[in-house]
């Protein structure tokens, strides 16, 4: 099972918009609604942002939102901020015998 | 307070085993799926294995499989990690981390994570 595949980097300025891609395949994000996202600050460990494609646990920041589309999800973070410099990593149940692939991750920078 | 807590990492030569533990508190351990993630130095997260909340399944990464077996003692609420023929690539911090669900058909993310162990294997 490959990694799914998500940009190296994405940068904005505080307060803007930006969105971080996740593609799969029909196995994975294509086949189901199981898709996570999570951020991990250096040294720190994950923190689940969204679950479901699109649900928020208690505590997360609606400035966090997901989507999906065929085999490509995305996790968009509205309102920029300084503390939301981090790296984010995308995941999915797959039918494969696996069952789990995260993403190649991407960093996201606060220009 | 909700906690998992891993132990067991350590510096290995190739070759060699190493049995990872995770003591988890302040949630009812059993009927929770139960996952390995790992991050080797300056790379990202790898999905390891999961273990069901209950009906015993297991599942792992094809990177591991056939080398690494997960268990779990609900009496003792630990996660383990049984990792023999390490090779130079299992190298890195090693994740335990709660699903939200029982199941390992459905993923409903994983919400509770530990602060992890390193396990270096050289020579």
């Amino acid at each position: 099972q490959s990694a799914l595949t998500q940009p190296a980097s994405v940068s904005g300025s505080p307060g803007q918009s930006i969105t971080i891609s996740c593609t799969g395949a029909s196995s994975d994000i294509g086949g189901s609604n199981y898709v996570s996202w999570y951020q991990q600050h250096p040294g720190k460990a994950p923190k689940l942002m969204i679950y479901e494609v699109s649900d928020r646990p208690s505590g997360v920041s609606n400035r966090f939102s997901g989507s999906k589309s065929g085999n490509t999800a995305s996790l968009t973070i509205s309102g920029l901020q300084a503390e939301d410099e981090a790296d984010y990593y995308c995941t999915s149940y797959t039918s494969t015998g696996t069952l789990r692939v995260f993403g190649t991750g991407t960093k996201v920078t606060v220009l | 307070e909700v906690q998992l807590l891993e132990s067991g990492g350590g510096l290995v030569q190739p070759g060699g085993s190493l049995r990872l533990s995770c003591a988890a508190s302040g949630f009812t351990f059993s009927i929770y799926a139960m996952s390995w993630v790992r991050q080797a130095p300056g790379k990202g997260l790898e999905w390891v294995s999961a273990f069901s909340g209950s009906g015993g399944r297991t599942s792992y990464a094809d990177s591991v499989k056939g080398r690494f077996t997960i268990s779990r003692d609900n009496s003792k609420n630990t996660l383990y990690m049984q990792m023999n023929s390490l090779r130079a690539e299992d190298t890195a911090v090693y994740y335990c981390a709660k699903e939200r669900s029982g199941g390992l058909e459905v993923d409903y993310g994983m919400d509770v994570w530990g602060q992890g162990t390193t396990v270096t294997v050289s020579s």
